[in-house]
């Protein structure tokens, strides 16, 4: 079964308005997650590391004011895309692992659209 | 050189046929190394984890691991329609960040 649950699988809003993603590990704890994303038929690319208790850390050219990520327990990470535009939309994608050297376990994506 | 070489594909096989998915890298360091199935508008999916040289073997699926030619495989035995997605490996160094390969698209032909 899934080791890692994302919520929403699908989401549809508004140019202006915010959304929020969830992503949880169900069997293990994970201090720390990653957020991804996805265009069509294109490979995945890493947005942000999310670490428990402090700090994202974002790869090069992704706005960290735009993508706001909050680790707030070992089991959640969650991603809110603020004042979404229609180049937002994606398929956004989230992973974890029980620790450094384990393999990641993947959620089942997020796919928005704005409108 | 990047990190990480994947053909994208796409790679088509009539239905029985066994695949051949390869990928490789650069960085000596690696020692851990996956391999995911990706079906559309979905998550990866984790399919095999071998930690250094070798082969593993689960089910119709063997993945490869040749860390003195840098050069990982994944070999899918009586290919099926429902093998049909893309495949991307990934590998890491101890207590390092994961590296993804920009995956393979495989189409298996009934």
């Amino acid at each position: 079964g899934a080791v890692v649950s994302q919520h929403p699988s699908r989401v549809i809003c508004k140019s202006g308005t915010s959304v929020k993603i969830e992503c949880r590990s169900l069997d293990f704890q994970a201090t720390t997650m990653f957020w991804y994303r996805q265009f069509p038929k294109k490979s995945l690319m890493l947005m942000a590391t999310s670490n428990e208790g402090s700090k994202a850390t974002y790869e090069q050219g992704v706005e960290k004011d735009k993508f706001l990520i909050n680790h707030a327990s070992l089991t959640l990470s969650t991603l809110t895309v603020t004042s979404a535009h229609p180049e937002d939309s994606s398929f956004y994608i989230c992973s974890a692992g029980r620790d450094r050297n384990s393999p990641l376990h993947f959620g089942n994506g997020t796919r928005l659209t704005v409108t | 050189q990047k990190e990480v070489e994947q053909d994208p594909g796409p790679l088509s096989v009539p239905e029985g046929a066994i695949v051949s998915l390869n990928c490789t890298y650069s960085n000596s360091a690696f020692q851990y190394f996956m391999w995911y199935r990706q079906y559309s508008r979905k998550g990866p999916e984790l399919l095999m984890y071998t930690y250094s040289s070798g082969n593993k073997e689960d089910g119709r699926f063997t993945a490869q691991v040749d860390k003195s030619s840098k050069y990982i495989s994944l070999f899918i035995r009586d290919s099926q329609p429902s093998d049909s997605a893309t495949y991307l490996c990934a590998m890491s160094a101890p207590d390092d960040k994961i590296i993804f390969g920009k995956g393979t698209r495989l189409h298996i032909l009934p």
